[in-house]
C-alpha cells in the first residue's frame, strides 16, 4: 500500500518567491496534519485537519503561511513570500480517524532551502 | 496543557548494550502513549504504543510500559544494533477535546559498532 506522497522532496528557492508544497495522504485516512522539523524548534505542529476542515492552525507562524484540503486525496502548503527562516522539513502525517490511539502516518518530508 | 520531556541526546552506545530512553508526561484525561523513530532522511514511524495503563507495548526488540503513577514510558531494549541508530521520539494523544499529538523533543541514539 502507498503511505503518504508528499513532493517535492526537495526544494530551493530565492527569498520572496512562493513555495508550494503537496501532500496526498493515506486513502481512507480521515485526518491529515502539516509539520515543520528545526534543529532549533524541534518537530512542530503547524495544522490539522479533520474531513477536509481545518480544526486547528495555531501553529501556522503567521499570514504568510496558508494550507488547504480541497478534498480527501489532496493538501497543500504554501508560504508567500517564503523568507530564509522558513528553511526546514516539512512534514506530512495522516490519521485513520479523530482519535487518541490512532497512530500517525507520516510522508518522508520536503526539505525547503530558501536563500 | 499536556507535555512530553525526553531525556537530551545524544545517547551514545556500543553495540549490544543495553537501552534506555527515558519520557514522562503531564496530560489531561487517560492519553494513549506512543514511541516514533526517525531514521536519517526519512519521516517518523510508529514504534511502538500502549493505550492504557499497564500495558506494554514492544516492537523490533524495543519495549515500554505505560506507567500511570509515574507518568512514564520509557523505552528499552536489551541488545542495541547499529541499525537502531535514528531519533527516538516519545508522544501523547490526550482523551480529552482534542486528539492532537503531543511530541517529545526527540533523542538521537548512536550505536558503534
Amino acid at each position: 500500500d502507498a503511505g503518504v506522497i508528499q513532493s517535492p522532496r526537495h526544494e530551493v528557492t530565492e527569498m520572496g518567491q512562493e513555495v508550494t508544497l503537496r501532500c496526498k495522504p493515506i486513502s481512507g485516512h480521515n485526518s491529515l496534519f502539516w509539520y515543520r522539523q528545526t534543529m532549533m524548534r524541534g518537530l512542530e505542529l503547524l495544522i490539522y485537519f479533520n474531513n477536509n476542515v481545518p480544526i486547528d492552525d495555531s501553529g501556522m507562524p503567521e499570514d504568510r503561511f496558508s494550507a488547504k484540503m480541497p478534498n480527501a486525496s489532496f493538501s497543500t502548503l504554501k508560504i508567500q513570500p517564503s523568507e530564509p527562516r522558513d528553511s526546514a522539513v516539512y512534514f506530512c502525517a495522516s490519521s485513520p480517524e479523530d482519535r487518541s490511539t490512532d497512530t500517525q502516518y507520516f510522508g518522508p518530508g520536503t526539505r525547503l532551502t530558501v536563500l | 496543557g499536556d507535555s512530553v520531556t525526553q531525556m537530551e541526546g545524544p545517547v551514545t552506545l556500543s553495540e549490544e548494550a543495553f537501552l534506555t530512553i527515558n519520557c514522562t508526561y503531564t496530560a489531561t484525561g487517560y492519553p494513549s502513549l506512543f514511541w516514533y523513530v526517525q531514521y536519517p532522511g526519512e519521516g517518523l514511524q510508529l514504534l511502538l504504543k500502549a493505550t492504557k495503563a499497564d500495558d506494554k507495548g514492544s516492537n523490533k526488540g524495543f519495549e515500554a510500559t505505560y506507567r500511570k503513577e509515574t507518568t512514564s514510558f520509557h523505552l528499552e531494549k536489551g541488545s542495541v544494533q547499529v541499525s537502531d541508530s535514528a531519533v527516538y521520539f516519545c508522544a501523547l494523544s490526550a482523551t480529552g477535546g482534542s486528539y492532537i499529538p503531543t511530541f517529545g523533543r526527540g533523542t538521537s541514539l548512536i550505536v558503534h559498532p
